[in-house]
């Protein structure tokens, strides 16, 4: 199977804030990942898929970008709404795995 | 637009069966393919398995053989049935519809319990 990690594991921002989010894959998925947001006691959100396509309806103030290996979720100006736990997911092969989350909490 | 509901009992005694359905309204579930993930409390998402809109499925080696996947298209509904269940098994259980390489409607997920 193919591992995911995250880093930071957690992140203190201030409300305008730049937070970078990076995922790492055990091995190269070419651009077959997708981004996450969830919030407490809610499902989770698609934000980004195919590494940097941004999902309808989500704010433009989200990016992500990478390939292979090393993938980046990118918040240009974090809002209050933004304050979640997100989770990286590679989408190359089955079983579909998750990362293990970054959590974004108020500086 | 299209939404997914679980349904279920929220508690179920170890070794036994934890049977959960997903129905979709707004949609068809004869297109796409449908995926169960979990997520114990406190913890992260794993992905359990789908089942494709030909009926076709795949799960999660993790779980063994325990994961049965099916799918009623005349009631527009597809279920899970997880076997000889522990407390490791407690969490919340989401349904969401999987397309073009992501997870991008989901149910909002329902709480289940293994106890005795």
């Amino acid at each position: 199977d193919i591992q995911m990690t995250q880093s930071p594991s957690s992140v203190s921002a201030s409300v305008g804030d730049r937070v970078t989010i990076t995922c790492r894959a055990s091995q190269g998925i070419s651009n077959w990942l997708a981004w996450y947001q969830q919030k407490p006691g809610k499902a989770p959100k698609v934000l980004i898929y195919a590494a940097s396509s941004l999902q309808s309806g989500v704010p433009s103030r989200f990016s992500g970008s990478g390939s292979g290996t090393d993938f980046t979720l990118t918040i240009s100006s974090l809002q209050p709404e933004d304050f979640a736990t997100y989770y990286c997911q590679q989408a190359y092969s089955f079983p579909l795995v998750f990362g293990p989350g970054t959590k974004v909490d108020i500086k | 637009q299209v939404q997914l509901q679980e349904s279920g009992p929220g508690l179920v005694k170890p070794s036994e069966t934890l049977s959960l359905t997903c129905t979709v309204s707004g949609g068809s579930i004869s297109s796409y393919y449908w995926s169960w993930i979990r997520q114990p409390p406190g913890k992260g998402l794993e992905w359990i398995g789908y089942i494709s809109h030909s009926g076709s499925t795949n799960h999660n080696p993790s779980l063994k053989s325990r994961v049965t996947i099916s799918m009623d298209s005349s009631k527009n509904q597809f279920s899970l049935n997880l076997s000889s269940v522990t407390a490791a098994d407690t969490a919340v259980y989401y349904c969401a519809r999987y397309g073009s390489r992501r997870n991008d409607i989901w149910g909002q997920g329902t709480m289940v319990t293994v106890s005795s």
